[in-house]
């Protein structure tokens, strides 16, 4: 199976700041990623999917990079509503796998 | 638009069974592969199984292979996930997902297993 290790498990922001969170995959999946959200008491949403696009309606200061092994999601102008737990997710190959997890919170 | 809706979660004791549906509407459901992920509380997601879009073939995680039964009928575009012996260890929001090869999963709302005595 494919092990995504995703970091940091958390970090702390302002809103307006630049935050990143790393997907690495223990072997290569080509740009086979995608990005979810998921807010308290609700199934995960869909940001970023094959590695850079964006969902239709996902804003723009939420952007995807990597590729092969190394994904990068970026959150530019952090906005309060973007408080939650970010997901990496590699569907290259069966078993798709997530990441652990990376739960953005406010100082 | 994609609607996939769970039922038949609930409480239930260690060792018993429980069966889990997911009625989908909103797309053509025998044209895709179709899986449960489940989430404990306060935990991540994690992929349980898989079944392909004729049923003919199923995949499992390792936890749960020969305790758990993941089956279809396309006649009426549902899914299912058949839970027996279960353990406490298997309590989490199980949520039914279609696998889309280009965008990744579309999820359920989820349905909540509870295994405790």
């Amino acid at each position: 199976d494919t092990v995504m290790t995703q970091s940091p498990a958390s970090m702390s922001t302002s809103v307006g700041e630049r935050v990143t969170v790393n997907c690495k995959a223990s072997q290569s999946v080509g740009t086979v990623v995608a990005w979810f959200q998921q807010k308290p008491g609700q199934s995960p949403k869909r940001l970023i999917y094959l590695a850079t696009n964006r969902h239709t309606g996902v804003p723009d200061r939420f952007t995807g990079s990597g590729f092969g092994r190394d994904f990068t999601l970026t959150i530019s102008n952090v906005e309060a509503e973007d408080l939650a737990v970010y997901y990496c997710l590699q569907y290259d190959s069966i078993p798709w796998t997530f990441g652990g997890g990376t739960k953005l919170e406010l100082k | 638009e994609v609607q996939l809706v769970e039922s038949g979660g609930g409480l239930v004791q260690p060792g018993r069974s429980m069966k889990l549906s997911c009625a989908a509407s909103g797309f053509t459901f025998n044209n895709y592969d179709m899986a449960w992920v489940c989430q404990a509380p306060k935990k991540g997601l994690e992929w349980v199984a898989t079944i392909s879009y004729d049923g003919s073939s199923t995949y499992y995680r390792d936890s749960v292979k020969g305790r758990f039964t993941i089956s279809r009928d396309n006649a009426k575009s549902t899914l299912y996930l058949q839970m027996d012996s279960l353990r406490s260890e298997d309590t989490a929001t199980y949520y039914c997902a279609r696998e889309n090869t280009y965008y990744g999963y579309d999820w359920g709302q989820g349905v909540m297993v509870t295994v405790s005595s």
